[in-house]
C-alpha cells in the first residue's frame, strides 16, 4: 500500500526567507504532483514531475523529484505573504486509473 | 469551459438521511474520481472511474455508492448519513494519463447531525 509523508505539517516562516517542504512516499512511483489549496478552497495544481531527476520552477517555488530515494521536494525562495497556504504532494499508484495517494499536506503561513 | 461542477456546495444532513452529490466535468475525461477531505488532512479516495458504467472502490468507500451511465456524470450517493461522514468531497477528472494530473471540483461541505 503506497504511502505519502510530508513535513513539516506546519510551516511558519518570515518574509524573506528560504525553506523546503519534503514529501516521501513508500513505493515505486516516478509520478508526482504538487498542489495548492487555500482557506475554503479546492486545489490547485501547481507542478506535474514525471522522471526521475525532474526540477519545475515557477516564481518563488521550485519543485524535484528523486525517484530512488521516493522524495520529492517543495523549495520557496524568499517566501511573501502570497504564498500562505496549504501544500499539497500526490503520488501516482502504479497501475491503471491514474489514482492519486496524497499526504496530509503542510500549512504554510508567511508572516510579514 | 466549466471544468468540474460540484453541486451542491454545502449541505447539513440529519443523521439517517441519503443525499446524491453531484459531479459533472466537460472536458470529456474518461477518469473521474471522489475524495473526501477531514479537517487538516489529506484526501482519501472513495471511488473512482475509468469511463462510463465503470466504477471501483477507493480506500474508504463504505457508506457511500457511486455510479457512471455518462462519460460527463459521476454522482457519490451517501445512505444512512452518519456524523462520521461529515468532511469535504472533491470530485476530479483526469485524462488517460499522468501528465496533467486532476482537475478538481469546488468541493461540497457537508455536515451530518
Amino acid at each position: 500500500e503506497l504511502k505519502v509523508e510530508q513535513n513539516p505539517l506546519f510551516l511558519s516562516m518570515q518574509e524573506g526567507k528560504n525553506y523546503t517542504i519534503y514529501c516521501n512516499y513508500s513505493t515505486t512511483s516516478d509520478r508526482l504532483y504538487w498542489y495548492r489549496q487555500d482557506p475554503g478552497k479546492s486545489l490547485e495544481s501547481l507542478f506535474v514531475l514525471l522522471s526521475n531527476g525532474a526540477v519545475k520552477q515557477e516564481g518563488r517555488l521550485m519543485a524535484s523529484l528523486d525517484t530512488k530515494a521516493r522524495l520529492s521536494t517543495l523549495h520557496i525562495t524568499a517566501a511573501v505573504h502570497d504564498l500562505s497556504a496549504t501544500y499539497f504532494c500526490a503520488v501516482a499508484n502504479t497501475g491503471t486509473a491514474s489514482k492519486l495517494t496524497f499526504g496530509t499536506g503542510t500549512r504554510l503561513q508567511v508572516t510579514l | 469551459n466549466a471544468g468540474v461542477t460540484q453541486t451542491p456546495k454545502f449541505r447539513i444532513l440529519k443523521i439517517g438521511q441519503s443525499m446524491t452529490l453531484q459531479c459533472t466535468q466537460d472536458m470529456n475525461h474518461n477518469y473521474m474520481y471522489w475524495y473526501r477531505q477531514d479537517p487538516g488532512m489529506g484526501l482519501k479516495l472513495i471511488y473512482y472511474s475509468v469511463g462510463a458504467g465503470i466504477t471501483d472502490k477507493g480506500e474508504v468507500p463504505n457508506g457511500y455508492n457511486v455510479s457512471r451511465s455518462t462519460t460527463e456524470d459521476f454522482p457519490l450517493r451517501l445512505e444512512l448519513a452518519a456524523p462520521s461522514q461529515t468532511s469535504v468531497y472533491f470530485c476530479a477528472s483526469s485524462q488517460d494519463g499522468p501528465t496533467y494530473g486532476y482537475t478538481f471540483g469546488s468541493g461540497t461541505r457537508l455536515t451530518v447531525v
